[in-house]
């Protein structure tokens, strides 16, 4: 069972290029999600997606858009990169509104360096 | 809107003691769920425990214990009989029960025992 993988593990990126991280699960989860990670700051929201089809704004959405086609893979696009996005990024998914406590799985992370 | 606060950037704790990390938290949401992550050194996003807001009895996982007390809006961690694998960040968060599961964290505790 993988759980959760993120491609790539990392990447070095020229401002203004667009780039596209990818997180995909296998444990069938209703809702997803991608924080960023920045030293001192813990994590925050960026966007989230409940269902297949839907998504909706975290804390940071700016310069970041989502998309949600299927129950498994959430991409996380950043249109035109700006240093100030270089970051750890994790994706993480959960059984939202099932039995227990909607405790959120996390992906090893991607870390994002714009130069 | 939600908010995690962690007083203690750092911790050093000896081998074999027990160890206690401070969360305070806000929030206006009825209900709520509060959660610590472990973190270590490797990146990974490690889920130690869970607290419903309505959970009469604080909860416990193995050697994790959370000390929720409501009224004080404080969900501490207590860690007994520490070891050298506890070294590691640890964060709290928190989210609603209701809604979109929009996870809120702290700024994180790195917790280094020594032997």
């Amino acid at each position: 069972i993988a759980g959760i993988t993120q491609a790539p593990t990392s990447q070095i990126l020229a401002a203004g290029r667009r780039m596209t991280l990818r997180c995909t699960q296998d444990m069938r989860h209703n809702a997803m999600y991608w924080y960023r990670q920045d030293l001192g700051l813990g994590l925050r929201l960026i966007h989230y997606s409940n269902t297949a089809g839907t998504t909706g704004k975290g804390e940071v959405p700016d310069g970041y858009s989502v998309s949600r086609a299927n129950t498994d893979d959430f991409p996380l696009t950043l249109a035109s990169a700006v240093p100030s996005q270089t970051s750890v990024y994790f994706c993480a998914s959960s059984d939202h509104g099932g039995t227990g406590n909607n405790e959120q799985f996390f992906g090893p992370g991607t870390r994002l360096t714009v130069l | 809107a939600q908010k995690i606060t962690q007083t203690q950037p750092g911790m050093f704790v000896q081998e074999k003691e027990a160890v206690t990390l401070d969360c305070t938290y806000d929030t206006s949401d009825p209900s709520y769920g509060l959660f610590w992550y472990k973190q270590p050194s490797s990146g990974e996003m490690i889920f130690l425990i869970y607290q419903g807001s309505y959970d009469q009895q604080n909860a416990t996982e193995g050697r994790y214990s959370l000390n929720f007390q409501k009224a004080r809006k404080s969900a501490n961690l207590v860690i007994s009989a520490s070891q050298l694998g506890d070294s590691a960040m640890y964060f709290c968060a928190m989210t609603p029960i209701q809604g979109a599961q929009k996870l809120v964290f702290g700024q994180g505790t790195r917790l280094t025992i020594n032997p």
